[in-house]
């Protein structure tokens, strides 16, 4: 079963705009984590912003917030005043906690590619 | 940031030949590297967990004969793919863990086999 599911393959969105991409996941660790990833066309990858499973604010960092819903699963990403270097591949991934003081591996969504209209 | 190095970022091969990619974490030790593979336009695959002094542990359908990983140090894993053929064309990133458990990732490899 999938663990990270990213529904939009992709995204357009008009400059200056607000743009949500969804994501959901499937665990049944009451510890994990989650994250949000940008890789552009270079190929490397961009971490963004991280929401733990016990935290009860939803994460921000700059124009990007992660619209945590535990008891949806799912942990959308919103970039807001978006910007045409926000155009890339945006990838949601989770890692639960194997216990103690081993983590536990990325596992990550489909992807979806956000492009930035001028 | 921890800042992690790949070499090379891109390499060309003959079909039959093999090909070592390096990872390195330049201003931290890595109890642990991931290899990823990653298709065009699609997720990042986890190819197999490098702990450094033992075996790699490789995911489910991965061929660990095929993927050679050796984690000789702990700033250095190598990822050998031996008698690379057409369809191991891909890109290849490395991601390695600092004690702390923050995970950082390589620039990554594009390898195109001939």
């Amino acid at each position: 079963a999938q663990k990270i599911t990213q529904t939009q393959p992709g995204m357009f969105v008009q400059e200056k705009e607000a743009v949500t991409l969804d994501c959901t996941y499937d665990t049944s660790d009451q510890s994990y984590g989650l994250f949000w990833y940008k890789q552009p066309s270079s190929g490397e990858m961009i971490f963004l912003i991280y929401q733990g499973s016990y935290d009860e604010q939803n994460a921000t960092e700059g124009r990007y917030s992660l619209n945590f819903q535990k008891a949806r699963k799912s942990a959308n990403l919103v970039i807001s005043a978006s910007q045409l270097g926000d155009s890339a591949m945006y990838f949601c991934a989770m890692r639960e906690y194997a216990g103690g003081t081993s983590y536990g591996k990325l596992t990550f969504g489909q992807g979806t590619i956000l492009t930035v209209h001028p | 940031g921890a800042v992690v190095s790949q070499h090379p970022s891109r390499v060309i091969c003959k079909s039959g030949t093999s090909v070592k990619i390096e990872c390195r974490s330049l201003d931290f030790q890595a109890t642990t590297m991931f290899w990823y593979r990653q298709f065009p336009k699609q997720s990042l695959m986890l190819m197999a967990t490098s702990n450094e002094g033992s075996k790699a542990t490789y995911e489910q359908g991965v061929e660990k004969d095929k993927f050679l990983i050796n984690h000789a140090s702990l700033t250095l894993s190598t990822l050998t793919v031996t008698s690379a053929h057409p369809e191991d064309s891909s890109f290849y990133i490395c991601s390695a863990m600092d004690p702390a458990g923050e995970q950082y990732f390589g620039p990554g490899t594009r390898l195109t086999v001939t």
